[in-house]
């Protein structure tokens, strides 16, 4: 049973609207969680890299959030544009090892 | 600086024929992951190598897979005798080396496999 869960699976908005990405996982103990964009084509980016202890990172448009209590993660994508378009992976590892558990990834489609 | 390459960035071969997927590095990185990534699934880890450690192959699917690392930088991932189940995107990526759960892993842009 996959222990990362994203959803949704798709999602389609317009050009400069906002969208908002989740991420459920049951992995435990917990280390870290990440985001990864992943354009066609092309190898899987990183985002945003958050400890257990971190409620929220930022990179520029990006926002993710997570409450390890719940085991929920979401990437927040603010005044959206064409560029992000892509697949976005959630990844939580746990704190030995070099195992990363991956979500399938939801794949957004921004048109204008 | 260079990222992580792989070659060939494409490849179709029959059923039966064996496959040699080539990753890499970038400079300096210890650690190298190869990943498989088919339809509509997330990636699935398949041998893990760490400096001059043993590499990890717990998970490669079947025998017919198989990875060197020589010199500590250059990475091969052979598929012997490929299956048409064996098609799919095969990713490559580095990290320093350093507390692995805590590294980002920098990817090359894949290797998209067809089987016919």
């Amino acid at each position: 049973k996959n222990q990362v869960e994203q959803s949704p699976q798709s999602l389609i908005i317009l050009e400069g609207k906002n969208c908002t990405l989740q991420c459920n996982y049951t992995v435990s103990p917990f280390s870290n969680l990440r985001w990864y964009k992943q354009d066609t084509g092309r190898g899987p980016v990183s985002l945003t890299i958050m400890t257990f202890s971190e409620n929220t990172k930022s990179n520029g448009r990006y926002t993710a959030t997570l409450d390890a209590d719940t085991k929920q993660s979401s990437l927040h994508i603010t005044a959206s544009q064409l560029s992000d378009s892509a697949s976005y992976i959630c990844v939580v590892s746990a704190p030995s090892g070099y195992a990363l558990n991956f979500g399938k990834g939801t794949s957004l489609l921004v048109t204008p | 600086g260079a990222g992580v390459s792989q070659s060939p960035s494409n490849k179709v071969t029959e059923k039966g024929k064996d496959v040699e997927l080539r990753c890499d590095p970038i400079s300096g990185h210890t650690a190298l992951y190869w990943y498989r990534q088919s339809l509509g699934q997330g990636l699935e880890f398949l041998i893990y190598f760490q400096g001059n450690s043993a590499p990890d192959k717990s998970g490669l699917p079947s025998d017919r897979f198989s990875a060197e690392r020589t010199g500590g930088s250059v990475s091969t991932l052979t598929i012997q005798r490929t299956q048409q189940e064996d098609s799919a995107v095969y990713l490559c990526a580095s990290s320093l080396g350093g507390l692995a759960v805590q590294e980002t892993q920098y990817f090359g842009p894949g290797t998209r496999l067809l089987v016919l």
